[in-house]
């Protein structure tokens, strides 16, 4: 079965640094995606990123960056200059190998990022 | 924009009591999902459905059933409500190539008493 770690339950972080969100992962499969969701205290949940297992560079959108180790086993997010409004919960999910009925993810069990002014 | 559409934003139903939370999405997803979410555990699969009909058992299946009648709506029904079932329930969809991502409704805080 895979299984997602996020070992840090909560974090702060001063507004305008950048912060790391650990994610580690175990799977035996060799196709695999890896996703970050942001969900702030409104409760919706809010695709940042995602990362392939066979994608040789690091994924990058805006001020999110994903450090992909794979020997590691590790798909830690980077957010650059952070903001108050990136105040949240963030979450690391893993998905299924590919197969016919459908693709499910795994999800860990989330960091809470506060941005301090 | 992709909408996912939780019929409830806030429910308090008694024990024992037949629950069902609706969820629609607009955008012909094959693929809808049931989550629930506690503190600290994350989000754990209840149920998922690839096709009109068709449904698959997830992590945490028990005293859970759900309903796909129809391609847009994907139902979560709690048979007999217990305590242990108060929780943050989250639907999402996703289209049927495994590399995008799943689109979530904005959850149903479900409480019973």
């Amino acid at each position: 079965a895979q299984k997602i770690t996020q070992t840090q339950p909560g974090m702060f972080v001063q507004e305008k640094e950048a912060v790391t969100l650990d994610c580690t992962y175990d799977t035996s499969d060799q196709s695999y995606g890896l996703f970050w969701y942001k969900q702030p205290s409104s409760g919706e949940m809010i695709f940042l990123i995602y990362q392939g297992s066979y994608d040789e560079q690091n994924a990058t959108e805006g001020r999110y960056s994903l450090n992909f180790q794979k020997a590691r086993k590790s798909a830690n997010l980077v957010i650059s200059a952070s903001q108050l409004g990136d105040s949240a919960m963030y979450f690391c999910a893993m998905r299924d190998p590919i197969k016919a009925a459908g693709n499910k993810l795994t999800f860990g069990g989330g960091t809470r990022v506060l941005v301090k002014p | 924009d992709v909408k996912v559409t939780q019929s409830s934003r806030y429910l308090v139903k008694r024990t024992g009591e037949k629950v069902f939370l609706e969820c629609v999405q607009d955008m012909d997803h094959e693929n809808m999902f049931w989550y629930r979410q506690d503190p600290g555990l994350g989000l754990r699969l209840i149920y998922f459905s690839y096709d009109v009909k068709m449904k698959e058992k997830g992590d945490i299946p028990e005293g859970y059933s759900v309903s796909r009648e129809k391609k847009e709506r994907f139902s979560l029904i709690l048979e007999s409500a217990s305590t242990n079932q108060t929780s943050m329930y989250l639907c999402a969809s996703r289209p049927k190539w495994s590399n995008q991502p799943q689109h979530f409704g904005d959850g149903t805080r479900l409480s019973i008493l």
